[in-house]
């Protein structure tokens, strides 16, 4: 079957660093996607890897490893508003998204 | 009005109501979908529509009722529900149904069944 595990829920502190990883095993891969949703709003958009190596954009990274299936995100100076849940989707050989439970990350002052 | 839109935001229904939920996208895509998000579960996805045509159905029951009468209009019609039914329903779009591209998301019905 195929399965995306991230971690539940993480804490960190305001203006630290955080990773938040994602593992997966699918039927093919045709890109990873990370998206960010606050409570009760939308998901949206964080980044998107389909190459392997590291993509940033701002304050936030996502590196992907196709050979491990493996995927990570990365969040640089936090704030109080990144407090939020963190999705990992890939797109399998059927262009059809697979998600991961999210991963709830909790900033704390 | 800009990106996807969805009414109304929250509903509480008992199990022998009929409602529906609405979706909108103002974004010129061709592709609509249904997904429901229970607490600590991943995104399941219900139905995908592309072009006005369904061309996914991922097994939900026939509680669940979609129709898309254009390429900006999604709507679930639900009815008989069950209390198992409550979570948060999400529309998304995206340009086209398989493509390197996003899906954008609109905000959800918080669904609450009695």
């Amino acid at each position: 079957g195929q399965n995306i595990d991230q971690p539940t829920e993480m804490t960190a502190t305001e203006g630290a660093i955080v990773q938040i990883n994602c593992t997966y095993q699918t039927s093919g891969f045709n890109g990873l996607f990370w998206y960010q949703q606050h409570a009760g709003e939308a998901p949206t958009f964080l980044s998107y890897n389909v190459l392997d190596g590291l993509e940033e954009k701002g304050r936030f990274s996502s590196f992907l490893s196709r050979s491990k299936g493996y995927s990570y995100l990365l969040l640089k100076e936090l704030q109080m508003k990144d407090s939020a849940s963190y999705l990992c989707a890939v797109r399998d050989s059927n262009y059809q998204l697979i998600w991961g439970a999210g991963t709830k990350l909790i900033i704390k002052p | 009005e800009t990106g996807v839109t969805q009414t109304p935001r929250h509903l509480v229904m008992g199990m022998t109501n009929k409602k529906s939920l609405k979706c909108e996208q103002h974004l010129g895509h061709n592709a609509m979908y249904w997904y429901k998000q229970s607490a600590k579960k991943p995104l399941e996805l219900m139905f995908v529509y592309s072009l006005e045509e369904r061309v996914e159905n991922n097994s939900v029951p026939s509680r669940f009722s979609p129709e898309c009468p254009n390429s900006s209009h999604l709507f679930l019609h639900l009815h008989t529900l069950q209390p198992e039914d409550s979570a948060l329903y999400l529309c998304a779009s995206s340009q086209e149904l398989r493509e390197p591209g996003l899906q954008f998301f609109g905000p959800g019905t918080r669904l609450t069944v009695l």
